[in-house]
């Protein structure tokens, strides 16, 4: 079984919707929480990251964290035709010492948003 | 400022030869990590440089290796290729140093290249 889940999808909605993408994961020693949108031909770029669990704004996009539940989310309001690409999650732990370039990814989601 | 360059952007090798892909990080970030993307694995980390020498390393087969030279380029080579290592293989580039967070924890955000699309006939 992976570390992390995510359901690969693939995820179509109409533009103006609210889109909910999820990961859950099983390590305990996860301490930060990322997610990346991947656009064809592209490497990830960061949407969001946070280290708590809670919520976490900006703009359109909200991440949320339920460590207790190892459970993580995004919610995209207000979705655009833009917004269509892969959405992948991450998490790294604090192990390691000084490596911070390690992280595990879940599958990725890939969401359609037509107009 | 320039982003994180991979070259080549394609490739076409057969089974058993090697292969050489080569990442320059961003101006001024000095730790380079590599990961293969594919569509049954996903991202996967294969391993990370910092001043020259290696920091970390996933759980790749020996034929995978890596290097960082003085001015932070990284290169990554794979030996005897095999059909499954037909994979878009990204870099990502960071300063390497982390930042303190108010909760006592280090982290840095990765920022990541286009990718090497390499295909093993």
């Amino acid at each position: 079984q992976k570390e992390v889940e995510q359901d690969p999808g693939p995820l179509s909605v109409p533009e103006g919707a609210i889109v909910s993408l999820n990961c859950t994961y099983s390590n305990s020693a996860f301490q930060y929480f990322m997610w990346y949108r991947q656009y064809s031909r592209k490497g990830p770029e960061l949407l969001m990251y946070t280290y708590s669990s809670g919520n976490k704004e900006d703009g359109r996009f909200t991440a949320q964290v339920d460590k207790s539940s190892k459970y993580i989310s995004l919610f995209i309001r207000d979705s655009q035709p833009s917004d269509s690409a892969t959405y992948l999650c991450a998490m790294k732990t604090n192990a390691g010492g000084t490596s911070y370039g390690k992280l595990t990814f879940g599958q990725g989601t890939i969401l359609t948003v037509h107009p | 400022k320039a982003g994180v360059t991979q070259t080549p952007r394609y490739l076409i090798k057969t089974r058993g030869q090697q292969v050489t892909l080569s990442c320059s990080p961003i101006s001024g970030h000095r730790s380079v990590s590599w990961y293969q993307q594919t569509p049954g694995q996903g991202l996967q980390f294969l391993f990370e440089y910092f001043s020259e020498t290696q920091r970390n390393k996933g759980n790749f087969p020996g034929r995978f290796s890596g290097r960082q030279f003085s001015n932070s380029r990284s290169e990554m080579n794979v030996s005897t290729l095999e059909l499954g290592d037909s994979a878009l293989y990204l870099c990502a580039s960071s300063w390497g140093q982390g930042i303190m967070s108010v909760y006592g924890l280090r982290w840095e955000k990765l920022f990541f290249g286009s990718g090497t699309q390499l295909s093993v006939l």
